[in-house]
């Protein structure tokens, strides 16, 4: 089946710093990848959509400042959250389209950011 | 805009038990339903999915049923293990989006021995 791998599995970070989560298909090429976010004990919202070499599109309420992707790759897909602080502490998953497996939603290990 | 529900919240069971969760959801223009397993700290674990010309999906101890005019999956487990203890996903994928899917809020799972 398709993988995707996302790095690192866990991150902490000093408040007003900045962290780069990484999203990479490995074995298909992923024109879309999908950020989602999951607070303790709550279900996964959808962040953004990163289509492979055009702008991301954002959900409603998501900054599009803070929290920077990048689709640079057919690949990979980069979340960059800018000057973190406390309350942006949370599990990110990404999950990438597989275009030659299209019913089926592939999902990284999900990066659990903790901002101190 | 699509909203899925999950019921109960959480389930505590005796090993052994047959057990079923519940999912529904507001719209029925769906592409397919996919039931997903998350550990405590973990990514998801794709269980199954249904198609939504489909009715139902079976793997091992596991069988998902799709019933999209009325908005509503169940997810049957046969013969509950603590193994299984988990929380269960389900999620909606719209007809007219990519992959993008639509969460519920899960059902957070515990088989005691």
């Amino acid at each position: 089946g398709a993988v995707v791998s996302q790095h690192p599995s866990w991150v902490i970070c000093k408040s007003g710093t900045s962290v780069k989560i990484e999203c990479r298909s490995l074995d298909f090429q992923a024109t879309t990848m999908f950020w989602y976010r999951q607070f303790p004990k709550q279900s996964l919202m959808l962040m953004a959509t990163s289509n492979e070499g055009s702008k991301a599109t954002y959900e409603q309420g998501v900054e599009k400042d803070k929290f920077l992707i990048n689709h640079a790759s057919l690949t990979l897909s980069t979340l960059t959250v800018t000057s973190a602080h406390p309350e942006d502490s949370s599990f990110y998953i990404c999950s990438a389209r597989d275009p030659g497996r299209d019913t089926e939603a592939f999902f990284g290990q999900g990066t659990r950011l903790t901002v101190v | 805009k699509q909203e899925v529900t999950q019921i109960p919240a959480a389930l505590s069971v005796p090993e052994g038990e047959n057990l079923v969760l519940n999912c529904s959801f507001t719209d029925s223009a769906i592409y397919n339903l996919q039931w997903f397993r998350q550990d405590p700290g973990k990514g998801l674990t794709s269980l199954l999915l249904i198609q939504s010309s489909q009715r139902e999906q079976t793997s091992g101890r596991l069988n998902a049923s799709l019933d999209k005019s009325s908005g509503r999956s169940t997810l049957y487990i046969a013969a509950s293990q603590p193994g299984d203890s988990a929380t269960y996903l389900c999620a909606v994928r719209p007809h007219n989006a990519g992959n993008m899917l639509t969460f519920g809020g899960g059902t957070r799972l515990m088989v005691k021995p």
